[in-house]
C-alpha cells in the first residue's frame, strides 16, 4: 500500500465553483499534513498545514483532517484559472519525513 | 522558511558522468533532505542528509549512486554518479523550517541524460 494516496484526476471545475480534492495516508503516527501546489515547471508551493482533526481555513482554502479516518481533503472555493495546477498531498511520518502523494491535477475552466 | 538555493539549475550531462548538485540555506538548519521528480511523477524522497555522519537513504536509493555530504548546517551536496538516461529528473533540495515539520524547497536542478 503506498503510504499516500490521492484521487487520481485530473479534475476539472468550472471558474467560480468549488474544487475538492481528497487524500489518504497509511502511516497512524503521522502528526503533520501538508497541501502544495506546483505549477508546471516550477517546484512544490506550500498552501496549507494541517495538525489537529477538523478544518483550518485561509482564504479561498479549506483544508480537513480527520486522523481516525487517515483522511485530509482541501477544498479550493471560488475556483480561479490561476489554480490550475497539480496539488500534492504530504505527509509528516513518524520518522520526521515528508512522503508525498501522487498529485492531483486540477484544471480551473475559465 | 529559510531561502534554499540550488545549483545548477539545470544542465545536460553525458551517460557516464556525474554530476554534483549544491544546495545552500541561508540559515543553519537541523533537517535537509534530497528529492527526484521524474518526468510526470510526484516527489519521492532519495535520502536525509545528515550533518556531521551518513546520510540516511530511502528504499531503492543507495549511497553509490547517490553520494551525499552535509558538512554543516547550511550546506549540502548530492552526486548522481555513473548517469543513465533513467537519471533524467528533476532533483530538490529540502529544508524542515523552524518546527521540523514541513518541507520547503530550492527551484530544483532539471537533470537531462543523454
Amino acid at each position: 500500500q503506498k503510504e499516500v494516496e490521492q484521487n487520481s484526476g485530473p479534475l476539472s471545475v468550472p471558474e467560480g465553483a468549488i474544487a475538492s480534492l481528497n487524500c489518504t495516508y497509511s502511516d497512524r503516527g503521522s502528526q503533520s499534513f501538508f497541501w502544495y501546489r506546483q505549477y508546471s515547471g516550477k517546484s512544490p508551493e506550500l498552501i496549507m498545514s494541517i495538525y489537529s482533526n477538523g478544518d483550518k481555513e485561509d482564504g479561498r482554502f479549506t483544508a480537513q483532517l480527520n486522523k481516525a479516518s487517515q483522511y485530509v481533503s482541501l477544498l479550493i472555493r471560488d475556483s480561479q484559472p490561476s489554480d490550475s495546477a497539480t496539488y500534492l498531498c504530504a505527509v509528516t511520518t513518524s520518522y520526521d519525513k515528508v512522503i508525498f502523494g501522487p498529485g492531483t491535477s486540477l484544471s480551473v475552466i475559465p | 522558511s529559510a531561502v534554499i538555493s540550488q545549483k545548477p539549475s539545470r544542465d545536460i550531462c553525458q551517460r557516464g558522468t556525474s554530476l554534483t548538485i549544491q544546495c545552500q540555506v541561508d540559515s543553519q538548519v537541523t533537517m535537509m533532505f534530497w528529492y527526484r521528480q521524474q518526468p510526470g511523477q510526484s516527489l519521492t524522497l532519495i535520502a536525509t542528509a545528515n550533518q556531521g555522519s551518513e546520510a540516511t537513504y530511502e528504499s531503492g536509493f543507495v549511497i553509490d549512486k547517490f553520494p551525499i555530504s552535509r558538512p554543516n548546517l547550511t550546506f549540502s551536496t548530492l552526486t548522481v554518479s555513473n548517469m543513465s538516461p533513467e537519471d533524467s529528473s528533476i532533483y530538490l533540495c529540502s529544508e524542515t523550517g523552524v518546527m521540523n515539520t514541513e518541507a520547503f524547497f530550492g527551484q530544483g536542478t532539471r537533470l537531462t541524460v543523454v
